[in-house]
C-alpha cells in the first residue's frame, strides 16, 4: 500500500508559467516532507522541505504548501524554466526512513 | 569532497550470479541507505544503516544483503541475481539519524543493473 502518492506521472508546462506538482499521503503521523529533483543519469537532489507545523515554505521560485487535513502537499514553481525539466519526487519522513512517491516528470517547453 | 560515489555505473548479470554494488561517502556521515528505482514505482528503500555495525531492512530487502563495517562504506550484495532485480540502484547518506529535517540526504549517481 503506497503511503505517499503522486497521481500525475507527467506534467507539461510552458516556460514562464506556473508548474504545480501534487502529492498525497495516508499516514497522519508523518511530520516532515521533502521534495527531490532528479535529472536523467543523476541521483536525486534535495529541493525544498516543510515541517508539519507549517503550511507554507518558500525558497526563491519554489514554494511548498501543506494541507494536513487533506493530507496533501504541492510544489509550485514560478516562473517555470526549461532547466526545471526533471522528475520530481515527494517524500515523507518516517522514523529513520524516507518514503518516496512515484515521481512526476515535468517538462517545461519554450 | 567526492560526496557519495557508486561503482560500477553499469552492470549486466546472468540469473543466479552474485555481485556487490559499492557505495562510499567521504562526508563522515552516520546514516547510509540503498534505494532502487523502477518505472512507476518511485524510489523504494532496500536497506539502511544508522551507523557502523548497525543495519536494518527497508521496504524491499529480499534478495539483498548489506553490512556496515566502516563509516565510509556501505556495500549492497546480490547473492543470486534474478531478473526482478533489474533496476537502477541509488546509495545515499546523511549526517546522522537525528532526522532529515536536520540532515540533508545526499544521493550517489546510481548503478544501472540488468539481470538477464
Amino acid at each position: 500500500d503506497q503511503q505517499v502518492k503522486q497521481n500525475s506521472p507527467s506534467l507539461s508546462v510552458q516556460e514562464g508559467r506556473i508548474s504545480i506538482l501534487n502529492c498525497d499521503y495516508t499516514n497522519s503521523m508523518f511530520d516532515y516532507f521533502l521534495w527531490y529533483k532528479k535529472y536523467p543519469a543523476e541521483g536525486p537532489t534535495f529541493l525544498i522541505s516543510i515541517s508539519s507545523i507549517k503550511d507554507k515554505n518558500e525558497d526563491g521560485r519554489f514554494t511548498v504548501f501543506l494541507n494536513k487535513s487533506a493530507k496533501h502537499l504541492s510544489l509550485h514553481i514560478v516562473p517555470s524554466q526549461p532547466g526545471d525539466s526533471a522528475v520530481y519526487f515527494c517524500a515523507a519522513e518516517d522514523t529513520d526512513k524516507l518514503i518516496f512517491g512515484t515521481g512526476t516528470r515535468l517538462q517545461v517547453f519554450p | 569532497n567526492a560526496g557519495v560515489t557508486q561503482t560500477p555505473k553499469f552492470q549486466v548479470l546472468k540469473t543466479g550470479q552474485s555481485m556487490t554494488l559499492q557505495c562510499a561517502q567521504d562526508m563522515n556521515h552516520e546514516y547510509m541507505s540503498w534505494y532502487r528505482q523502477d518505472p512507476g514505482m518511485g524510489l523504494r528503500l532496500i536497506h539502511y544503516s544508522v551507523g557502523a555495525g548497525i543495519t536494518d531492512q527497508g521496504e524491499v530487502p529480499n534478495g539483498y544483503n548489506v553490512s556496515r563495517s566502516t563509516t565510509e562504506d556501505f556495500p549492497l550484495r546480490l547473492l543470486s541475481a534474478a531478473p526482478s532485480q533489474t533496476s537502477v540502484y541509488f546509495c545515499a547518506s546523511s549526517g546522522s539519524r537525528q532526522g532529515f529535517s536536520y540532515n540533508e540526504q545526499f544521493f550517489g549517481p546510481g548503478t544501472r543493473l540488468t539481470v538477464l
